[in-house]
């Protein structure tokens, strides 16, 4: 079966930069989820998606935003980079006649 | 407020069963799921129930809910090297469906 898609899988930044994560969600599945997740730490949510609005705001600094497109694949962008943004960004999926949420393999960020 | 607590460790011999609990302390929760997550790698789905529901069976894995008591638990059966990992406790409320985790139960399962 399908799965969530999530691009790239590793990247390397550098202070202040600027970062692109893309989410692609199982097919049919019309909202998206971000969530953070610091080394040894639970899944923190980020941001959410529902048919392409944003549907709920979690803890999301100001220097990140997302969105989702029509095709309902949903980027997350990320400025200013900072040593603490430094972990593991999961994207979910769901169908809003379901409960499950499917994650993905998640983008593993390292800012130095 | 919204509050997922677990116990941090758990170790138990191959063939056993391991039970894993959680509480929780939202009451309007509508779901409450159990993930997987090993070394690295993403959260995988094992199983998750509505909150009018008090049981759920899947294979080796039972869920209990005591609504009353906000108590979720994860029963698995046969326990196996393999399920060696860390385990979350996560609920969704009727306002959103944002998952709100617990700190994870590391599963250590011994030969």
């Amino acid at each position: 079966a399908a799965g969530v898609i999530q691009s790239p899988r590793h990247l390397i930044k550098e202070k202040r930069e600027t970062a692109t994560l893309k989410c692609y969600p199982i097919p049919r599945h019309d909202t998206v989820y971000w969530y953070q997740q610091g080394p040894g730490q639970d899944p923190q949510f980020l941001i959410s998606f529902y048919e392409k609005m944003q549907s709920d705001k979690g803890s999301i600094p100001d220097r990140f935003s997302a969105q989702q497109f029509s095709d309902y694949h949903s980027e997350l962008n990320m400025s200013s980079l900072e040593l603490g943004d430094s972990a593991l960004y999961f994207c979910a999926s769901s169908a809003a006649t379901s409960g499950a949420q499917y994650f993905g393999p998640g983008t593993r960020l390292l800012v130095l | 407020g919204e509050d997922v607590e677990q116990s941090l460790f758990l170790s138990v011999r191959e063939g056993d069963s391991s039970v894993i609990n959680c509480t929780y302390t939202d009451s309007s929760s509508t779901y409450l799921y159990w993930y997987k997550q090993e070394p690295g790698a993403g959260l995988q789905l094992l199983t998750y129930i509505f909150s009018n529901m008090d049981m759920k069976q899947d294979q080796r894995l039972t869920v209990l809910l005591n609504k009353k008591d906000k108590h979720l638990s994860l029963r698995i059966a046969d326990t196996q090297t393999g399920d060696s990992a860390i385990y979350f406790c996560a609920e969704s409320i009727d306002s959103s469906y944002k998952l709100i985790f617990g700190s994870g139960t590391r599963l250590l399962v011994r030969p």
